[in-house]
């Protein structure tokens, strides 16, 4: 089952909640991602962890913050966000040990911040 | 960083061959090769990679430049389900990191 579950599928913020943004997958993969995209634009990474620690973090603002409780899951923290904040939020899984390994994508969260 | 430079966009009657290129000259020797496509409202969707030899699979063909400079994505019968825009990916520092290309938006004819 090549899936990645990502909920909510939609959601509004206003510019001072606390939301997060959750994904799931029991493919046993180690490696997963977090991608922004913009409409018209390609995804943009903007962190990457391994075996649940986070190995890369493309400068992204703190008021983003991802967590990795364990292999299955991934999480999103979003506090304070601007509107320009609004984007599809797209979450990812690998499996590691191979370099050529595919990645596999979620159907992603639309975030709107108003 | 590797980067990958794409058409903006394309054009295809149904059922007629399509090539979509994708320009990688800074790729370096342990970086994949990967196209995904992508649907409005969906995630990026896997298409076929590779790594030095042309690659075959049930969606598509991948040909890739005996320099490693370039890469063709070959769709052999363009149906109206395969508009979609198509991303040119390198998966770089030994496949944890997947670096999009700006993509090429295709659009099939009946």
């Amino acid at each position: 089952d090549t899936e990645v579950t990502q909920t909510p599928k939609h959601l509004v913020m206003g510019m001072t909640n606390k939301k997060s943004l959750k994904c799931e997958q029991h493919m046993g993969h180690r490696a997963m991602y977090w991608y922004k995209q913009k409409a018209k634009k390609p995804p943009e990474l903007m962190f990457v962890y391994s075996y649940e620690k986070l190995s890369i973090n493309e400068s992204v603002p703190s008021r983003f913050s991802p967590e990795c409780p364990n292999s299955s899951l991934l999480n999103l923290h979003l506090h304070a966000l601007q509107p320009e904040d609004s984007a599809l939020y797209l979450c990812a899984s690998r499996l590691t040990g191979v370099t050529g390994n595919t990645i596999y994508f979620g159907e992603g969260s639309w975030l709107t911040v108003v | 960083d590797a980067k990958t430079t794409q058409p903006n966009s394309m054009e295809s009657n149904e059922e007629e061959p399509v090539h979509l290129p994708c320009n990688h000259s800074t790729i370096s020797g342990t970086d994949y090769i990967h196209w995904y496509r992508q649907l409005p409202s969906q995630g990026p969707e896997y298409v076929i990679h590779g790594l030095t030899s042309n690659v075959n699979n049930r969606m598509a063909s991948l040909a890739i430049a005996e320099d490693r400079k370039s890469s063709t994505l070959i769709l052999h019968r363009a149906t109206l389900r395969d508009a979609a825009v198509y991303y040119c990916i390198l998966s770089v520092n030994y496949g944890q990191n997947f670096v999009f290309g700006p993509g090429t938006r295709l659009s099939v004819l009946p």
